[in-house]
């Protein structure tokens, strides 16, 4: 299986202030059809799972601007660049390269 | 618009089959490239993927689990079922099912509610 490590594993930030969360996959996550399928996902209190980030660094629709995603082969950025009391939660990085699909340990990001 | 909506048990004892159904609309299982899956998560901890089926019938399973695990799709009635056999205590969590599209996002962009399960005797 593919091993995704995400860290840091608790981030507090200024309210304004940037966030960075960085994973690394234990393989390349190019697929055969060239494709590097990593997504980030973010999991506020209580809800459900949300798409943010698909193919490395394609916003999913609705999600602000304010989150980039970044990186290439087996490591991954996913930035926030000012953070606002709404982005309270648990983010995910997730590979769809190779099965099974996997996931990181996840990432709280919470206020200062 | 898409949506899914899983049901089934709260409370299952040891030893017991979960079984799962995962209902969709705002999209066709016979269409290429779609997929839907099971992710769940024990309280607290992070998410784990089960399983998925494909538009084509292809399914896949996690191999931590697959010897447990059937998934299956009634496209007539958009809806996907998920069975797990010999419950433990330690498969006490939230069971989601998730839609993906390949090539297009191959990832799970939408996403049930989810339902807890809880196995105890």
């Amino acid at each position: 299986d593919i091993v995704m490590t995400q860290t840091p594993l608790s981030s507090p930030v200024t309210l304004g202030q940037p966030a960075s969360i960085s994973c690394r996959s234990s393989q390349s996550l190019v697929h055969s059809d060239g494709n590097t399928y990593l997504s980030w996902l973010q999991q506020r209190p209580g809800q459900p799972p949300r798409l943010l980030i698909y193919k490395i660094s394609n916003r999913f629709s609705g999600v602000p601007d304010r989150f980039s995603g970044s990186g290439a082969g087996t490591d991954f950025t996913l930035k926030i660049s000012r953070v606002e009391a709404e982005d309270v939660g648990v983010y995910y990085c997730m590979q769809a390269t190779h099965f099974p699909w996997t996931f990181g340990q996840g990432t709280k990001v919470e206020i200062k | 618009q898409i949506t899914l909506k899983e049901s089934g048990p709260t409370l299952v004892r040891p030893t017991q089959t979960l079984t799962l159904t995962c209902t969709f609309s705002g999209f066709s299982l016979n269409t290429s490239g779609v997929s839907v899956g099971w992710i769940r998560q024990p309280p607290g901890k992070a998410l784990e993927w089960l399983a998925l089926t494909y538009w084509d019938d292809d399914q896949r399973y996690s191999p931590s689990q697959k010897s447990r695990l059937t998934i299956t799709k009634d496209t007539s009635r958009n809806q996907v079922v998920l069975t797990m056999t010999n419950m433990d205590p330690v498969d006490t969590a939230t069971y989601y099912c998730a839609h993906s599209d390949y090539p297009t996002v191959t990832t799970w962009d939408f996403w049930g509610q989810g339902t807890l399960v809880t196995v105890s005797s």
